[in-house]
């Protein structure tokens, strides 16, 4: 099943705005929470990511916000530009390594 | 240094048919992990090798192997193919400890018709 629960499937955010994607999880033994950004014809790659000892971590224009009691966190783009549309994933994982991921939110930033 | 690197980019194949993938990781990562990317089941995880054993296995069915070699290139292959099996295949290289961070190649697109 799902193990990570993302959230909204699309968002369609104008240019200077706030951008945010939740992902929730059921699994206590993650412990690495970190967000991909995909662009058509390119693999993921890692944007940030927070470990359950901190409730937010900031880079840039992206902040994930870490909710341990909820189990969920979430990711903001601040002042989202055109060129941050992209696919993108939240994934979780445990010791064992791999990467349990969300099903992914189609990000479009307007002009 | 040079990202991960996957070969080929594309391929066809027939039901029945066998293929094998390629990919080489980052300089001086020895873990390289596999994942099928598909619209429906979206990123899904198929193993992991750590110095040329398997250290973790996704739910996938036995026509799914790989194998990784003694310079840290991979392979993967599937055998007996089938239209399901159409999607995008990515390759991640991580250094070793399982902490670390997974950094993904292009991926290879594979069409089964």
């Amino acid at each position: 099943q799902q193990q990570v629960k993302q959230s909204p499937q699309s968002l369609i955010v104008q240019k200077g705005g706030i951008s945010i994607i939740n992902c929730a999880y059921e699994n206590t033994a993650f412990d690495y929470f970190p967000w991909y950004q995909q662009f058509p014809g390119k693999g993921p790659a890692l944007l940030i990511a927070i470990r359950p000892d901190v409730s937010e971590k900031k880079e840039g224009r992206f902040t994930i916000s870490f909710n341990k009691s909820a189990k969920q966190f979430s990711l903001h783009i601040m002042d989202s530009q055109p060129g941050d549309s992209a696919t993108y994933f939240c994934a979780a994982s445990g010791q064992g390594g791999a990467l349990n991921f969300g099903k992914g939110t189609s990000l479009l930033v307007t002009p | 240094k040079a990202g991960v690197t996957q070969t080929p980019r594309y391929l066809i194949k027939t039901r029945g048919q066998q293929v094998t993938l390629s990919c080489s990781p980052i300089s001086g990562h020895r873990s390289v992990s596999w994942y099928q990317q598909t619209p429906g089941q979206g990123l899904q995880f198929l193993f992991e090798y750590f110095s040329e054993t398997q250290r973790n296995k996704g739910n996938f069915p036995g026509r799914f192997s790989g194998r990784q070699f003694s310079n840290s290139r991979s392979e993967m292959n599937v055998s007996t193919l089938e239209l399901g099996d159409s999607a995008l295949y990515l390759c991640a290289s991580q250094g070793g400890a399982i902490t670390d961070t997974q950094y993904f190649g292009p991926g290879t697109r594979l069409t089964v018709l």
